[in-house]
């Protein structure tokens, strides 16, 4: 199956420092990328959706001058969570999709997930 | 109303037993649904995808009903290794990307 990983798999850092969070496509092209943030006890959110070589598309109430996506290829996409807060502290997962039939019926192959801890 | 709604249990269940989850969903044009479970600090991992009326796979079964825009997950013979949180997934309209349910803890216990 496809395997899809995150580096580094937990951080913690001192508030206003930045961190970059990257997610790999290990035996497949993505073609879009997802990051999503699970806060304890919720549910995913998802914050953006990344197209290679195209700007992220951020949902309602991201910011994206704070959480700076980058999908420069087809196996790789980051997120850099710029002046890190303790709010900000959280679970963040990308999944990959690399279907090319468009649409919402292409699998999404989640990443172990990066846990951010902000002190 | 919520896009996806479920029932935050937890569920606490002996082993052996057959236990039966619901999700509703507002979007009445959603074609496709899946459940993920999730164990805790871990991501996400598919376990069923439902397209028509239902899905079956061993002791797993997914049911669709459109008419009441709710999705149903049966897990029979319940297995200590089934303790997780089970999440209700709906993709986005024309998007790919996908809205989870805020899941329904499962505990099986011996």
């Amino acid at each position: 199956g496809a395997v899809v990983s995150q580096h580094p798999s937990w951080v913690i850092c001192k508030s206003g420092t930045s961190v970059k969070i990257e997610c790999r496509s290990l035996d497949f092209q993505a073609t879009t990328m997802f990051w999503y943030r699970q806060f304890p006890k919720q549910s995913l959110m998802l914050m953006a959706t990344s197209n290679e070589g195209s700007k992220a598309t951020y949902e309602q109430g991201v910011e994206k001058d704070k959480f700076l996506i980058n999908h420069a290829s087809l196996t790789l996409s980051t997120l850099t969570v710029t002046s890190a807060h303790p709010e900000d502290s959280s679970f963040y997962i990308c999944s990959a999709s690399g279907g090319t039939g468009g649409g919402w019926a292409d699998t999404q192959y989640f990443g172990p997930g990066t846990r951010l801890t902000v002190l | 109303r919520k896009e996806v709604e479920q029932d935050p249990g937890p569920f606490n269940v002996p082993e052996g037993a057959t236990v039966a989850f619901n999700c509703t969903y507002s979007n009445s044009a959603s074609q496709s649904f899946f459940w993920y479970r999730q164990d805790c600090r871990k991501e996400p991992k598919l376990l069923m995808s439902v397209y028509s009326s239902g899905n079956e796979d061993g002791r797993f079964t997914a049911q669709l009903n459109r008419a009441s825009q709710y999705i149903s997950l049966l897990i029979r013979d319940s297995k200590l290794s089934d303790s997780a949180t089970y999440l209700c997934v709906v993709p986005e309209g024309g998007r790919r990307a996908l809205t989870f349910g805020s899941g329904t803890r499962l505990q099986v216990q011996p």
